[in-house]
């Protein structure tokens, strides 16, 4: 059975700083991994995603992440974070047919 | 290009009532998918429709049901409300298997006291 973990559940960095979000995955086949991010009170907006080839992924708003299926891991960077980056990251890794499924995601706070 | 439009924005029931929530996916968009997402927790997979048909389920009740019409927007039915369906209620529409990839709508907030 697939399954996400984010073993951090709130991260505050200043505004400038560097940002890695970390992401472990279980699932049998060949992933396909997604990291998304959710404002307060909005839906969620694809970030990126990885399906194969090149196992450094880039993203909108200056996002990137790194597949290494050695570790299980997708995690999530940014090298310099704006205020604007404060929000929750989900990551999530496609199940059955089309479906996604999620981690319980890691809330971003940015301190000027 | 209009996204993912789901209506209404917040909704409040009692318990043992049922609630309707709609939703419209993103223009061209023929798979819709619904998603439960609780308060501090990741969505959770309800139920995907494609071609007016239940295509995949999730692990939730028969209380839970749905609906897709031919002009692909679909309807989430929930029946005899609980307390524990509180939640966000968020649809997503995507090409059939294409890799995964959908697009959000902003999502219903239910209350149920």
């Amino acid at each position: 059975a697939q399954s996400v973990t984010q073993p951090d559940i709130h991260i505050t960095v200043s505004e400038g700083a560097s940002l890695e979000l970390r992401c472990n995955y279980s699932y049998g086949a060949t992933p396909y991994l997604f990291w998304y991010v959710q404002s307060p009170g909005q839906g969620l907006q694809l970030l990126l995603k990885y399906f194969s080839g090149d196992t450094l992924v880039q993203g909108i708003k200056g996002f990137e992440a790194e597949f290494k299926r050695s570790q299980s891991s997708f995690n999530l960077r940014k090298p310099s974070v704006h205020w604007s980056d404060a929000a929750e990251y989900f990551c999530a890794v496609r199940a059955g047919a089309n479906n996604l499924f999620f981690g319980t995601g890691t809330r971003l706070t940015v301190i000027p | 290009d209009a996204g993912v439009t789901q209506s209404p924005t917040h909704l409040i029931k009692t318990r043992g009532q049922q609630v309707t929530l709609r939703c419209s996916p993103k223009s061209g968009h023929d798979t819709v998918s619904w998603y439960q997402q609780a308060l501090g927790q990741g969505p959770q997979f309800i139920f995907q429709y494609y071609e007016e048909e239940e295509r995949q389920r999730g692990n939730f009740p028969d209380r839970f049901s749905g609906h897709q019409f031919p002009n692909y927007s679909s309807e989430l039915n929930v029946n005899a409300l609980l307390l524990g369906d509180s939640a966000l209620y968020l649809c997503a529409s995507s090409l059939p298997d294409r890799d995964g990839e959908q697009y959000f709508g902003p999502g219903t907030r239910l209350t149920v006291t």
